[in-house]
């Protein structure tokens, strides 16, 4: 099947600092990607979406970037929170979902 | 409350026996999934109903086997159970089948086969 990747598997970040997360999907077919963030003990949350007709999309104090040309998705938090210190997956949806295989964020104090 | 909910929240069996773990939506979804996700976090879907029908069957063992009585409940019964069945399973619901919407995840059952 289609992969769908992270390039960073472990992140660390200063408290008050930017982060940025990366992933890379390979299915040119797919039309909608979401970003997922995964707390120690718990499922993975919804945290933002975006489609294929949109290359920015902001939330609160999140920003998921697309750029279809390279088939490249980001996910930026900006102020970074200790409560932000989870596992963050970016899933791409066209006919079927896949996830990726994770990203470890760890914020310092 | 809550939208995805799944019961037992850990299991812990011995080899052999028999286990099965419930999972209920509230959300008035058409589509229930189930997830494994292993000790490096790598989610992997398993199987996945739309409307009590069976839709994604994976290369899962057959010791597996989902039911889902109606739309808003998908159960998973594990026979003969393993060491390497140890993980998370999670379970997950989207208002559609066909892709292009997001997925909700329960809490997860944690398995623990010895």
């Amino acid at each position: 099947g289609e992969s769908v990747g992270l390039h960073l598997p472990t992140l660390s970040v200063q408290e008050g600092d930017n982060s940025i997360i990366n992933c890379a999907y390979s299915n040119s077919a797919s039309d909608y990607f979401i970003w997922y963030k995964q707390e120690s003990g718990k499922g993975p949350q919804f945290i933002i979406d975006i489609r294929s007709n949109m290359d920015k999309r902001q939330g609160q104090r999140v920003t998921v970037l697309l750029n279809k040309t390279v088939k490249h998705l980001s996910l930026q938090i900006a102020a970074t929170q200790p409560g932000d210190s989870a596992v963050y997956f970016c899933a791409e949806s066209g006919n079927q979902f896949y996830f990726g295989t994770g990203t470890s964020l760890t914020v310092i104090p | 409350d809550t939208a995805v909910s799944q019961t037992p929240k850990y299991l812990v069996t011995q080899m052999g026996n028999d286990k099965s773990i419930k999972c209920e939506q509230n959300l008035g979804h058409d589509t229930m999934y189930w997830y494994k996700q292993d000790s490096k976090k790598f989610l992997k879907i398993m199987f996945s109903y739309n409307n009590k029908e069976l839709i994604i069957n994976e290369t899962v063992p057959n010791r597996f086997s989902p039911k889902s009585p109606d739309k808003a409940h998908l159960n998973l019964h594990i026979n003969s159970l393993e060491l390497g069945d140890s993980a998370v399973y999670f379970c997950a619901s989207s208002p559609t089948w066909g892709g292009g919407e997001t997925q909700y995840f329960g809490p997860g059952t944690r398995l623990l086969v010895l």
